[in-house]
């Protein structure tokens, strides 16, 4: 079963504008990752942020986590054509062993 | 480094038959895990190989099995195909599977049972 939601399920935007995606989660984490898959190939990790950190930044991303609300947000500034693909947000909730519980995933199109 | 490695990149089998999916992680790696992708039901954990040994598995019937061989190549196996094993069969790896290790993925699996 998935632990967490994701929203939007769709995002369509143009060049150059920043897309911001959510994912909330239903019980306590370790960790919270961000994924991005192109079109029905393998998973590229985007970035991790652990249970005591609140933002993280990447290059064009920035992550975010409220653990009071179970959430988190994913923020690509100025998007690129190449950036055009579903992510994931998928959480950790203890043992490791590489058990992570992916969201439904958000289908971000940018535009040129 | 190679990435992981997974073949065949495409299967169709008919219900009732059994498939083997192989998978091999960057040199290095001794964690891998398997996880089922269906767009109905998402991504999902199969299970978590390390040293030859499983130590996580996932909700999924006994029909699904793994193994892991000395050289941390991991292979999982599905018997008695069903139509609803249909999806999109995904490899993982990482160093040692400790808590948040980031996962390398492979192209995965395209698995059509008729």
């Amino acid at each position: 079963s998935q632990q967490g939601e994701e929203d939007p399920q769709a995002l369509s935007i143009q060049e150059g504008e920043n897309a911001t995606m959510n994912c909330s989660y239903k019980t306590s984490i370790n960790n919270l990752q961000w994924y991005r898959q192109n079109s029905g190939r393998g998973l590229v990790h985007l970035i991790l942020i652990r249970s005591n950190e609140r933002e993280k930044h990447s290059g064009r991303l920035r992550v975010t986590l409220d653990t009071s609300k179970k959430s988190s947000s994913l923020l690509i500034t100025a998007s690129r054509a190449a950036d055009t693909a579903s992510y994931f947000c998928a959480t950790e909730t203890g043992g490791g062993y590489n058990k992570l519980i992916f969201g439904a995933g958000t289908r971000l199109a940018v535009h040129p | 480094k190679a990435g992981v490695t997974q073949t065949p990149r495409y299967l169709i089998k008919t219900r009732g038959q059994q498939v083997t999916l192989s998978c091999s992680p960057i040199s290095g790696h001794r964690s891998v895990s398997w996880y089922q992708q269906t767009p109905g039901q998402g991504l999902q954990f199969l299970f978590e190989y390390f040293s030859e040994t499983q130590r996580n598995k996932g909700n999924f019937p006994g029909r699904f099995s793994g193994r892991q061989f000395s050289n941390s190549r991991s292979e999982m196996n599905v018997s008695t195909l069903e139509l609803g094993d249909s999806a999109l069969y995904l490899c993982a790896s990482s160093l040692a599977g400790g808590t948040g290790e980031k996962l390398f993925f492979g192209s995965g699996t395209q698995l059509s049972v008729l």
